[in-house]
C-alpha cells in the first residue's frame, strides 16, 4: 500500500531559523517523491521532487530534500527562513498514476 | 510550465443544487485530474479523466456525484450535484502528461481551485 505520512500539522520557526519539515513514506515500489507548497488561496506549486539518481534534491526558493531510502524518509529543509515561506507544505508520492498526499504541514515564521 | 485556470474560483451554493467546475489547460495533455481538499486536510483524488475515455473514480466518489467531462485535451469540466453542506471544499484540477505524452509525474501542475460553500 502506498501512503505519506508528515510529522507535525503546525511547525512554528523564527525567521533565520533552520527549516524542517518531515515526511515519511510507504510504497511497495522505489516511490517518486515530491514536495509542494500552497500559498492561501492559491493551488499547489511544486517545490521539488526525487524520481531517480541523486538522493539529495535542490528545489526552488532554498528548499532541498533528501530520500533515505533506509529510513523511507524524504525530509525537507532550508538552512535559514524566511517570512515568505509562511504556508502550508505537502509530502507526496508518485506511484501506479497516482499520488498520495500527505496530511500536510503549516509553517509559520516568526519575526 | 503548464497554465491551468479554473472557473469559478469561488461559489457559496444552496444544498440540493449542482455546480459545474471548468479546467482550462494551455497545453495539450493526456491525463487529468480532480481533487478535493475539505478544510484543513489533505489533497483526496476524486477521478482521474483521460481523453476519449471514461473517467475513473476512486473509492468513495461515484459518478452520479461528481459527474466529468474530458471533451478535448484542453479542457474538463467537474460537476458537484445535489450539493449538501459536507461538500463544501476546495476543488483542483491537475495535469499532467504533456503533448499526449502518458508520463504525469513529471508534468504535473495544479490549478488555483474552486472554493465552493454549500449552505
Amino acid at each position: 500500500a502506498q501512503s505519506v505520512t508528515q510529522l507535525g500539522s503546525h511547525v512554528s520557526v523564527s525567521e533565520g531559523a533552520l527549516v524542517l519539515l518531515r515526511c515519511n513514506y510507504s510504497s511497495s515500489v522505489p516511490p517518486y517523491l515530491f514536495w509542494y507548497v500552497q500559498y492561501p488561496n492559491q493551488g499547489l506549486q511544486l517545490l521539488l521532487k526525487y524520481t531517480t539518481g541523486a538522493t539529495l534534491v535542490k528545489g526552488i526558493n532554498g528548499f532541498e530534500a533528501e530520500f533515505k531510502k533506509s529510513e523511507t524518509s524524504f525530509h525537507l529543509t532550508k538552512p535559514s527562513a524566511h517570512m515568505s515561506d509562511a504556508a502550508e507544505y505537502f509530502c507526496a508520492l508518485y506511484n501506479f498514476n497516482k499520488f498520495y498526499f500527505g496530511s500536510g504541514t503549516k509553517l509559520n515564521v516568526k519575526p | 510550465s503548464a497554465v491551468i485556470s479554473q472557473k469559478p474560483s469561488r461559489d457559496i451554493c444552496q444544498r440540493g443544487t449542482s455546480l459545474t467546475i471548468q479546467c482550462q489547460v494551455d497545453s495539450q495533455v493526456t491525463m487529468m485530474f480532480w481533487y478535493r481538499q475539505q478544510p484543513g486536510q489533505s489533497l483526496t483524488l476524486i477521478a482521474t479523466a483521460n481523453q476519449g475515455s471514461e473517467a475513473t473514480y476512486e473509492s468513495g466518489f461515484v459518478i452520479d456525484k461528481f459527474p466529468i467531462s474530458r471533451p478535448n485535451l484542453t479542457f474538463s469540466t467537474l460537476t458537484v450535484s445535489n450539493m449538501s453542506p459536507e461538500d463544501s471544499s476546495i476543488y483542483l484540477c491537475s495535469v499532467g502528461g504533456r503533448g499526449g505524452a502518458p508520463s504525469s509525474y513529471n508534468e504535473q501542475f495544479f490549478g488555483p481551485g474552486t472554493r465552493l460553500t454549500v449552505l
